[in-house]
């Protein structure tokens, strides 16, 4: 098992350039999650996903869009890159529906 | 609004020392708590968990937590460290928003000497 992958691992981008954070999970979950994390604070819930086809908001979803197609793949889209969405972006899954108990490596994004 | 605080960023010690990391957090009612890890160069990990019961959970590798809901707090213990004992550690608490939110401290980067 692979477990939780992203990609790409780093971006930077220009601001206003968009881009889609790709997380795909081998262990047939159906919760995933995307959240942020920035320097000396915790990690914050963009989007949830409880299953195919279903997405929440999180604590900070503005800037971003989501899509899950199917029970394996989590999409983050940023449509207009701002510097503020500068960040390492973890995506997460569980079997269970409740917090997050497998988390992808990471994407490190910088926007200039 | 509700908070989590882990009361040290960076923590040193040496082998065989014994570790307690603090985790505090702020809502008064039910709360599901959690540490999770990670090591260099790793994923992120759940630790351990606390849902009911048994205030006093144990984790893989050795690790403990006691909940005391006096104090608000969760704190992550560990009678010996190793130095493979090196990583990030967080605390969260999900505490009524959803069943899958959770607030997060910051983190505590837990240095081992050997």
């Amino acid at each position: 098992n692979a477990g939780v992958t992203q990609t790409p691992k780093f971006q930077v981008l220009k601001t206003g350039q968009s881009m889609t954070l790709q997380c795909a999970q081998d262990m047939n979950h159906n919760s995933m999650y995307w959240y942020r994390q920035d320097p000396g604070m915790g990690l914050r819930l963009i989007y949830y996903s409880a299953s195919e086809g279903t997405t929440d908001k999180g604590e900070v979803p503005n800037g971003y869009n989501v899509s899950r197609l199917n029970k394996r793949e989590f999409s983050l889209r940023l449509e207009s890159a701002a510097p503020s969405q500068t960040s390492v972006y973890f995506c997460a899954s569980t079997g269970l529906a409740g917090p997050p108990q497998y988390f992808g490596p990471g994407t490190r994004l910088l926007v200039l | 609004a509700q908070s989590v605080s882990q009361h040290n960023h960076h923590v040193i010690l040496s082998e065989a020392a014994s570790l307690e990391l603090g985790c505090n957090y702020s809502y008064g009612g039910t709360v599901n708590l959690f540490w999770y890890v990670q090591y260099p160069g790793q994923h992120l990990q759940l630790l351990l968990k606390y849902f009911s019961g048994d205030p006093l959970v144990k984790g893989i590798k050795g690790f403990e937590a006691e909940f005391i809901k006096s104090k608000f707090s969760f704190n992550l213990r560990k009678p010996s460290v190793q130095w493979s004992d090196t990583a990030e550690y967080f605390c969260a608490v999900n505490a009524g928003i959803s069943n899958y939110q959770l607030i997060w401290g910051a983190g505590t980067k837990l240095i081992i000497k050997p």
